[in-house]
């Protein structure tokens, strides 16, 4: 139980071009999504929390208006990287909570999306 | 400013030996506490939760926290060499679901 899928699994754009990320939450219903950014030999930065039918809420330093999230139901959340440059290139990764779960405050990760801006 | 801190690494063990991972947090109010690990160019895997002070084992790993001095560990006894990879401390803290994350340290297990 509690798996998490992410598609594409890796993308490549060319600059200027907008790329859409899928979280989809698969055996159970993710109340919120949390959407990550990982560079090289870095750690996870949290970019966004979303909670399912209300706007996500971003972390200091992210753009809201570069990084487009929807939660538009309990099992898919989207992030969308708009005007992509070559600095957006990194490992996107989203976790979700929800019901049921081990614990209330276990996050379940996806697998990630590597995304290179040409 | 809210921290988790952890030894970058790497941390060589031989395969068999116990590998101990350590991680510092400074918030006092943190409530839940995690360990995963990361293999290269993988998202991370839940390996342990810790709620309460004290120890809690799951087979080979064993999660360690100690709320008064602020640090949890994670002991991994009879290492493998597959158990090779950055593991990354994460706590979470009372009223938020959002997780802070350490850096990670990056563990050889040396066959």
């Amino acid at each position: 139980g509690a798996v998490v899928s992410q598609h594409p699994s890796w993308v490549i754009c060319k600059s200027g071009t907008s790329v859409k990320i899928e979280c989809r939450s698969l055996d159970f219903q993710a109340t919120t999504m949390f959407w990550y950014r990982q560079f090289p030999k870095q750690s996870l930065m949290l970019m966004a929390t979303s909670n399912e039918g209300s706007k996500a809420t971003y972390e200091q330093g992210v753009e809201k208006d570069k990084f487009l999230i929807n939660h538009a139901s309990l099992t898919l959340s989207t992030l969308t990287v708009t005007s992509a440059h070559p600095e957006d290139s990194s490992f996107y990764i989203c976790s979700a909570r929800g019901i049921p779960s081990g614990s209330v405050n276990e996050q379940f990760f996806g697998p990630g999306t590597r995304l290179t801006v040409l | 400013q809210k921290e988790v801190e952890q030894n970058s690494g790497p941390l060589s063990v031989p395969e068999g030996a116990i590998a101990s991972l350590n991680c510092t947090y400074s918030d006092r109010v943190s409530q839940s506490f995690f360990w995963y690990r990361q293999y290269s160019g993988k998202s991370p895997e839940l390996i342990m939760s810790i709620y309460s002070n004290g120890d809690k084992e799951d087979g080979r790993f064993t999660a360690q926290l100690n709320k008064a001095s602020q640090y949890v560990s994670l002991l991994i006894r009879d290492s493998q060499p597959s158990d090779s990879a950055t593991y990354l401390c994460a706590v979470n803290t009372r009223g938020t679901y959002k997780y802070i994350f350490g850096t990670g340290t990056r563990l050889k297990v040396l066959a």
